[in-house]
């Protein structure tokens, strides 16, 4: 019979606009909580953190989010750009090793 | 150093017989994760060692999975005997202990028919 897959959320922006992605986690115990980023035919790569005692972490073009009280992350991505384009995956910390990641996002950037 | 080097990157079986797949974790680090891939599931996490000590093997779907870590720069996912509903993408991560960025590798894209 047909498998049903994981149906990926997508967002879809214009070159040079701002994007946002959004995950919700599980666990209000995690200590950190990670972003993903994963191109087509790669494995996962880092691209951020932020510690559980942390509301906002800044990067190079990119901003974490974290609202506790709700558990709920978010990715800004300043002037989203066509390498941009993959599905991204929010990541718990648990027991100081163990990652569970979220189901993604894809991230399709238009030019 | 050349990253975490999984291989081999694609495999086809026969339902059946028994699959073994290799990683090397990148030089000093004490940290290695399997994981598997799929449309359906997304990315679970099978097993992780630290310092080539099996920590949590919750994940491994079944006794047909095992894991092994025989040195700090060779780690060894063996499936027997493989079944359809393994066919995935399996990756292998490496981190230090308590940093939470993994490094992980190409992958491996296993078939079976």
């Amino acid at each position: 019979g047909e498998s049903v897959g994981l149906h990926l959320p997508t967002l879809s922006v214009q070159e040079g606009d701002n994007s946002i992605i959004n995950c919700a986690y599980s666990n209000s115990a995690s200590d950190y909580f990670i972003w993903y980023k994963q191109e087509s035919g790669k494995g996962p790569q880092f691209i951020i953190d932020i510690r559980s005692n942390m509301d906002k972490r800044q990067g190079q073009r990119v901003t974490v989010l974290l609202n506790k009280t709700v558990k709920h992350l978010s990715l800004q991505i300043a002037a989203t750009q066509p390498g941009d384009s993959a599905v991204y995956f929010c990541a718990e910390n648990w027991d100081t090793n163990k990652l569970i990641f979220g189901t993604g996002t894809l991230l399709a950037v238009q030019p | 150093d050349a990253g975490v080097i999984q291989s081999p990157r694609h495999e086809v079986t026969e339902m059946g017989q028994e699959v073994t797949l290799r990683c090397k974790p990148i030089s000093g680090h004490n940290s290695l994760f399997w994981y598997r891939q799929t449309m359906m599931r997304g990315l679970e996490l099978l097993i992780y060692f630290n310092n080539n000590v099996p920590i949590d093997d919750s994940g491994m779907p079944e006794d047909r999975f095992s894991a092994k870590m025989p040195n700090a720069s060779f780690s060894t996912l063996k499936i027997q005997p493989s079944e359809p509903r393994d066919s995935a993408v399996y990756f292998c991560a490496s981190s230090f202990k308590g940093d939470t960025e993994a490094f992980f590798g190409q992958g491996t894209r296993l078939t079976v028919v």
